[in-house]
């Protein structure tokens, strides 16, 4: 199976400043056919469900901020919140989908400083 | 706009069966995207369970697929879950929820149900 892995677990930021979230995954998820990395963010806030932010490591869902955005190839990805707002309080999590099972990382929460 | 919602008991006996529908509304499960389920114990990260089509194809977690059944009913617009064998690792809130692009296995899930919480205890 595909492990993913973020950095950091938690993350602490001051309103207005940059967030940055990593994952890596322990396989490519690059298919050179398409050149399309297959990996996906969502934002899960308390008591509901997780919502989808970016899918093709880049494309930001319809009604998804442009403050939030997605890059990385290969194994290497990052999700940045170019200014943190009190509504971006969550859990982060990155998907890929490059091969089954589907697998998450394990979570990264951001919180305001 | 499409919502899915799932239903289901909210207790299972250990060694028992546990069983969830997903009901579609505001499209029809068979207009080629793949619907998943998906769970997330207390307080934990999210696991994929498995994934159906509406031709009834599907995939499974690996680790679970000895104990899962997905199956899909398209004149009731629903699919369901059944977890054979619990244990209170079961114990999760269990989603439901679509893959993004249509006729595509391999994407991400845009539309997600509420999720409803499943207790393992005797």
């Amino acid at each position: 199976d595909f492990v993913m892995t973020q950095s950091p677990d938690s993350l602490t930021v001051s309103l207005g400043e940059r967030a940055t979230i990593n994952c890596k995954s322990s396989q490519s998820l690059l298919y050179s056919y398409n050149n399309k990395n297959y990996l996906s963010w969502y934002q899960q806030k308390p008591g509901q469900p997780p919502r989808l932010l970016i899918y093709w490591t880049s494309t930001r869902e319809s009604g998804v901020p442009d403050r939030f955005s997605g890059s990385g190839s290969g194994t290497e990805f990052t999700l940045t919140i170019s200014s943190l707002q009190a509504e971006d309080v969550a859990v982060y999590y990155c998907q890929q989908y490059h091969t089954t099972p589907w697998t998450f990382g394990q979570g990264t929460k951001v919180e305001i400083k | 706009q499409v919502q899915l919602q799932e239903s289901g008991p909210g207790l299972a006996e250990p060694s028992e069966t546990l069983s969830l529908t997903c009901s579609v509304s505001g499209s029809s499960i068979s207009n080629g995207h793949y619907w998943n389920w998906i769970r997330q114990p207390p307080g934990k990260g999210l696991e994929w369970i498995g994934s159906i089509y509406h031709s009834g194809t599907t995939y499974y977690q690996s680790s679970l697929e000895s104990r899962v059944t997905i199956s899909v009913d398209t004149s009731k617009n629903q699919f369901s879950l059944k977890v054979m064998s619990v244990t209170a690792a079961d114990t999760a809130v269990y989603y439901c929820a679509r893959g993004r692009a249509q006729w595509l296995a391999d994407d991400a899930f845009d539309i997600w149900g509420q999720g409803t919480m499943v207790t393992v205890s005797s």
